[in-house]
């Protein structure tokens, strides 16, 4: 059974950085494209970045580029996202994504997400 | 960015009812649409993939439809279970966009 847990979220102030988590079990971690997508509270899901398998291409929203840094280690089965230069507009739940194989974009697993708050 | 525009926002409908969410594409996406549920304070889950094709253990009620770049959800009989708001996704181009959701809730 695909687990994702995702974790480091909590209260920062603006400007502020944080590192969330993510860590699958279930499948074979390094075949899949990996994503972060994040919803404001009572808000729609709007998707935040993107990872290739072997990390040779990494993707951003326009709202986040420059700010988060998506990344991933295989080897421990672990997807993360530095989060720099936090702004109020970036609280929300963020949750991980299991990409399908059969098609980019396509988002097959989610994780249970955890709670960023960006609040002075 | 490819804009989807999902309607309605929220809807009532009685066990056993055939219900339709429809979301509109700004460009043609082909067939690469998704549906998701999600249910309040659980992630989403994938319904139905490729505008028509259901995802792993998803009951046969759900459907999904395409014509251009209008795409349809239809639930045809209502179960208790099928609350929670619908949500449609592109993946036809980065980057991956989601309609604002349809709030599904049983009378």
């Amino acid at each position: 059974e695909v687990q994702l847990a995702e974790s480091g979220g909590g209260l920062v102030p603006p400007g502020r950085s944080l590192r969330l988590s993510c860590a699958a079990s279930g499948f074979t971690f390094d075949d899949y494209g990996m994503h972060w997508v994040r919803q404001a509270p009572g808000q729609g899901l709007e998707w935040v970045s993107g990872i290739f398998w072997d990390s040779r291409s990494v993707d951003y929203a326009g709202s986040v580029k420059g700010r988060f840094t998506i990344s991933r280690d295989n080897a421990k089965n672990s997807l993360f996202l530095q989060m720099n230069s936090l702004r109020v507009e970036d609280t929300a739940f963020y949750y991980c994504a299991k990409e399908s194989l059969y098609k980019r974009g396509l988002f097959e697993s989610w994780g249970q997400g955890t709670l960023v708050t960006v609040s002075s | 960015d490819i804009q989807m525009t999902q309607s309605p926002s929220t809807l009532s409908a009685s066990v056993g009812d055939r219900v339709t969410i429809t979301c509109r594409a700004s460009q043609s996406i082909s067939s690469w649409l998704a549906w998701y549920q999600q249910k309040p304070a659980k992630a989403p889950k994938l319904l139905i993939y490729e505008a028509s094709r259901l995802g792993d253990g998803v009951p046969s009620r759900f459907s999904g439809s395409r014509y251009g770049t209008e795409f349809t959800l239809t639930i045809s009989s209502l179960q208790p279970d099928d609350f929670g708001t619908f949500y449609c996704q592109q993946y036809n181009s980065d980057p991956w966009t989601f309609g604002h959701g349809t709030k599904v809730e049983i009378k």
